[in-house]
Parts: structure tokens; sequence; C-alpha cells
């Protein structure tokens, strides 16, 4: 079975500095992969998703993440980092067999500092 | 398009009560999904749907249930309410054609049963 594991459930950085939000997954097919931002108080919107083509995926909001099927990695990526960068960004993987159904990690809070 | 709508966006029930939340959408996406979202867990997937008059169980669909009568309503009935089911709902949708189902997110029902 799938399954999607974020390492670090909080991740604090500096405004300006390197934004890196790791998720391995676990897929016995070649999987789609996608992460989604969460702003308080609001639902999830996609940010970058991965469905075999390019291996460096890039994003809304500067974000880019990078496949890595020998370190099984989906890891999220920003150069810089703003305050309004500051949320719970979730990885997700799709099921096997084309269900539609989406696997989540537990989520990584983002939180920027001035 | 308003995408997918949800309501109420916030509610209070008394454990054994049961209630309807609403979701819909206006993008004639064939699939649709309820997930619950608990802190530290990610969101779990309850029920889906990928058509009219075509439901099936999620992860977590014990207390809950759902029909689809029309390709734009996906209704959770909450059967008798208990404490274990605060939380907060998102209903999703996807379009089935590319494979991948990239899921649209509503922004969530945040109920709490005392």
């Amino acid at each position: 079975a799938q399954s999607v594991t974020q390492l670090g459930s909080h991740v604090s950085v500096s405004e300006g500095a390197l934004v890196l939000l790791r998720c391995n997954y676990s897929s016995s097919v070649p999987p789609y992969l996608f992460w989604y931002v969460q702003y308080p108080n609001q639902g999830l919107q996609l940010l970058l998703k991965y469905t075999s083509a390019a291996t460096l995926v890039k994003g809304i909001n500067g974000f880019e993440a990078e496949f890595k099927k020998s370190e099984t990695s989906f890891h999220l990526t920003k150069p810089s980092a703003h305050m309004s960068d500051a949320a719970e960004y979730f990885c997700a993987v799709s099921e096997a067999g084309n269900t539609g159904k989406l696997i989540f990690g537990q989520g990584t809070t983002l939180q920027v500092k001035p | 398009n308003a995408g997918v709508t949800q309501t109420p966006k916030f509610q209070v029930l008394k454990t054994g009560q049961s209630m309807t939340l609403q979701c819909a959408q206006d993008m004639n996406h064939e699939y649709m999904s309820w997930y619950r979202q608990d802190p530290g867990m990610g969101l779990r997937l309850i029920h889906y749907s990928v058509g009219a008059g075509i439901t099936d169980q999620g992860e977590v669909p014990n207390g809950y249930n759902v029909s689809r009568s029309t390709t734009e309503d996906f209704p959770l009935r909450l059967l008798s309410a208990a404490p274990s089911q605060t939380s907060v709902y998102f209903c999703a949708s996807s379009y089935t054609g590319t494979g991948y189902y990239e899921q649209y997110f509503g922004p969530g029902t945040r109920l709490t049963v005392t």
C-alpha cells in the first residue's frame, strides 16, 4: 500500500532563507505526487504536481520539487522564504490503479521568522 | 466558476444529533470525496464517489453516510454525532480525464461535537 512520510511536523526558517520541506513516499507503481498548501482557516490549494513528465516540477509562488525515484522522495523547496509562505504543507501520493484516492502525509507547518 | 463550495462553515452539535454537511461543485467533475483533517494526522478519506449514483468507503467511513444523486452535489451525513467526529471536514472534486485526479478542495466545515 502507498504511504507518505513528511519529515518534520514543524519547520522554522528566517525570511530570505531556503525552504526545504521533505517528503518520502512508498509506492509499488510509478506515482503521481502532489504538494498542497493550506493557509490558516482555508482549504487546500495545489502548489505543484508530478505526473511522470519532467522530474523537476515548478509550482506557484516560487516553489519547486524534484522527483527522485532512487530516493523515493519529492522534497519541496523555495530559494527565499517570504513571510506569506507561513502555512501548512501537505505531500500526497495518488493511490495505484487510478482510483482517484489521495494518500496524504501528516503535514508540515512552516514558520517564517522576520 | 465558484469551484467547490461547502456549507456551513462552522457547526456545533450535541452528542447524538444528526446533520448534513453540504458540498457542491460547478466544474462538472466526476470524482468527489470527503476528508476529515485532524491535528498531526493529515487528511483522511471518509467516502468518495466516481460519478452520480456511485459511492464507496474510504479509510474512516464509520458514522458517516453519503449519496450522489447529481454530478454537482455530494452531501455528507452524520447519523449520530460523537465527540470523536469533532474535526474539520473538506470536500474535494476532480476531473478524471487526465488520469492523475488533481483534486480541488472546498474551504472546509469546522465541526465541534460536545
